[in-house]
Formats: C-alpha cells, structure tokens, sequence
C-alpha cells in the first residue's frame, strides 16, 4: 500500500513570491491534515479536511494561506506571498475517518524561503 | 485536550529497554494516551495508543497508571534506528469529531552503541 505522497520534497523561493505544495494521501482515506513544523518544535496543525470539507482551518493564517481538497481526494497548499518566517517544513496526513488517532504522515516539503 | 509533560531528552544503550515517561496528570475519562515518534527528516510515525489498560504491539509497549495520570512507552530491545523524537498526545475519545492530535516538543531518545 503506497503512502502519503508529498511533493516537492524541497523547494527554495524569494519572499513575496508564490508557492504550492500538493499531497496525495492513503487510498481510501477521507480525513486530510496539513501541519507545518518548525525546527526543533512538534508539528502544529493548520488544517483538517473531512472529504473535500475544511472542517477545522482555525490555524490556518487565511491573509496569506489558502488549501483546497478538490474531489476529496488530493490537496494542495499554496503561501502567496511567502515570508522569510515561513520557511519550515509542511507535513500532510491522512486517516481513515475523524475518529481514529492513527495518522499517516508524508515525508514532508522543506521550505526555505530567502 | 490534556497537556502532556515530557522530558526533553533521554539516552539509552543499545539492546537495553528505553522507557520513556510521560505525564498527563489532567487527563479525562474519555481521553486516550498516543504515541507517535519522529526520525530525522521523516514525518511522524504513529506507536500505539490506550485507554487505561496496558497494551502492546510489534513496536512498543504502553503501560498508563492506574489513575491514567501518567503513562510509560517501552521499546523493549532497543536499536540505533529507533533514534528519534517521542512525543506523548492526548487525545479526546474516538467519537468527538473536535478531537485533534496535537503535538508537543516530545523527547529526543539517542541511543548509544
């Protein structure tokens, strides 16, 4: 069974420019998370997806931030623009259903932006 | 949901048992104890989780004291592979749809040759 696939896995940008990052997650699963994690902390979440519903965005800084999960399967999260303090790196997840604790992370996507 | 304490490091000899602690001394009832770690550069891997009975799987083992306020994750034959990030979460129970699994700062568990 594939894993949660996120892509790029590294991406370096200018501040005030655009960047997006895509996640495939488990077959099957209708819960998506999106967690950004900075260096030497835990991962915080930024967003939960139900299907293709944004259930809990409440993290989520919406001035610069935006998610979509079209089709409730893949998703992409796009900065536009980027800030220097944005760079870190952008974990997606999936689970079953809302109800299990059992989450399955991708590898991540490092930003670095200059 | 429950905060957790845990200590910021521990080191352990290889092919020992590393026992890491956690506490949670304002866990509710209906609240359950998770187990993720992470190696470096790698997203978090979920363990084990539990209630208040002790449980174990090809991984690890989760031994939760009886008033649920702390609770033990046992790798029992420790490797260089299972270097890495622990990190203890609380969790509501399995039909809130509120719950969420929120991370901390974890343990980092280096383990010597």
């Amino acid at each position: 069974e594939a894993g949660v696939v996120q892509s790029p896995r590294y991406k370096i940008i200018e501040k005030k420019q655009p960047v997006a990052f895509w996640c495939n997650p488990i077959s099957g699963h209708n819960t998506l998370y999106w967690y950004l994690q900075n260096l030497g902390q835990g991962p915080e979440l930024l967003i939960r997806y139900e299907n293709e519903e944004a259930v809990d965005d409440s993290q989520l800084p919406k001035d610069r931030f935006s998610a979509e999960r079209l089709k409730g399967v893949d998703s992409t999260l796009k900065i536009q623009p980027a800030e220097l303090g944005d760079s870190a790196v952008y974990l997606c997840a999936s689970s079953r259903d809302r109800f299990t604790g059992e989450l399955f992370f991708g590898e991540g996507s490092r930003l670095t932006v200059l | 949901d429950a905060k957790t304490t845990q200590p910021p490091s521990m080191d352990c000899a290889e092919g020992r048992a590393a026992n890491l602690p956690c506490n949670h001394s304002t866990i509710s009832g209906n609240e359950y104890v998770y187990w993720y770690r992470q190696i470096h550069s790698q997203g978090p891997q979920y363990i084990i989780h539990g209630l208040k009975n002790n449980e174990t799987n090809e991984m690890a083992s989760l031994i939760i004291t009886e008033d649920r306020k702390s609770s033990t994750l046992i790798l029992p034959h420790a490797t260089l592979r299972d270097t890495a990030v622990y990190y203890c979460i609380v969790r509501v129970g399995l039909y809130s749809s509120a719950s969420k699994i929120i991370f901390g700062s974890g343990t980092r568990l280096s383990i010597r040759p």
